[in-house]
């Protein structure tokens, strides 16, 4: 059966410090995957999503980037934080038009 | 214009009691997901379909392709039903329109 990890799961970082979330999927091959971020009480925004290895898309200017360096592991960075990336990251799949399945997220807050 | 509106925006119910969340969009579109977020959980998808009706326990999702509109039902509510309920729609470009969910909580 398919899965999806995504991990650490919670974190706090001082502004202008890295970051690094990752996601991996098991059970199935070239799956779409992005990139969600969700601030507190609001939707889902997209950051990036990617249908393949070192294919990324960018949906929002910022000072992040993504990273798929094998099929089934998709990398969120940052090389400084801002206090504004402070939100609950969502890393999703799917393949083709099927179901779409989420990771179990990732909070992050900048202090 | 959004392109996927959910209704309600927040709902408060009694235990054991019908409810209905609704999702209308402005996209042709291959299937329409409902998902499923607990308060400060992930996101789990509830159904993907694409015409007709769907049944898993007590929630049942349908959708008229025509009239571009799909509801969610619980029925027999309960608290643990409590949970943030969104309607997704696929675009053409491999991404997904997002309703802004439907906040249930239900009361025991």
């Amino acid at each position: 059966s398919q899965t999806i990890h995504q991990w650490p799961a919670t974190l706090v970082q001082p502004v202008g410090s890295p970051l690094s979330l990752e996601c991996t999927v098991e059970g199935t091959s070239n799956p779409n995957l992005y990139w969600y971020r969700q601030a507190a009480g609001r939707g889902l925004q997209l950051l990036f999503y990617s249908v393949g290895i070192g294919q990324i898309s960018s949906e929002v200017p910022q000072n992040l980037s993504a990273s798929r360096p094998q099929d089934r592991q998709f990398i969120l960075s940052s090389k400084k934080l801002l206090l504004s990336d402070s939100g609950f990251y969502l890393c999703a799949w799917t393949l083709g038009a099927g179901e779409l399945f989420f990771g179990e997220g990732s909070r992050l807050t900048v202090l | 214009k959004n392109e996927v509106e959910q209704s309600p925006q927040n709902l408060t119910a009694q235990e054991g009691e019908f409810i209905t969340i609704n999702c209308s969009y402005s996209v042709g579109i291959s299937a329409l997901h409902w998902l499923q977020q607990h308060p400060g959980g992930g996101i789990v998808s509830l159904f993907m379909l694409s015409s007709g009706k769907k049944k898993h326990g007590r929630l049942i999702a349908t959708i008229n392709i025509q009239e571009k509109h799909s509801s969610l039902h619980i029925t027999a509510s309960h608290p643990r039903d409590s949970a943030v309920y969104i309607c997704a729609v696929p675009n053409t470009g491999n991404q997904f329109y997002f309703g802004t969910g439907t906040s249930l909580t239900v009361i025991p």
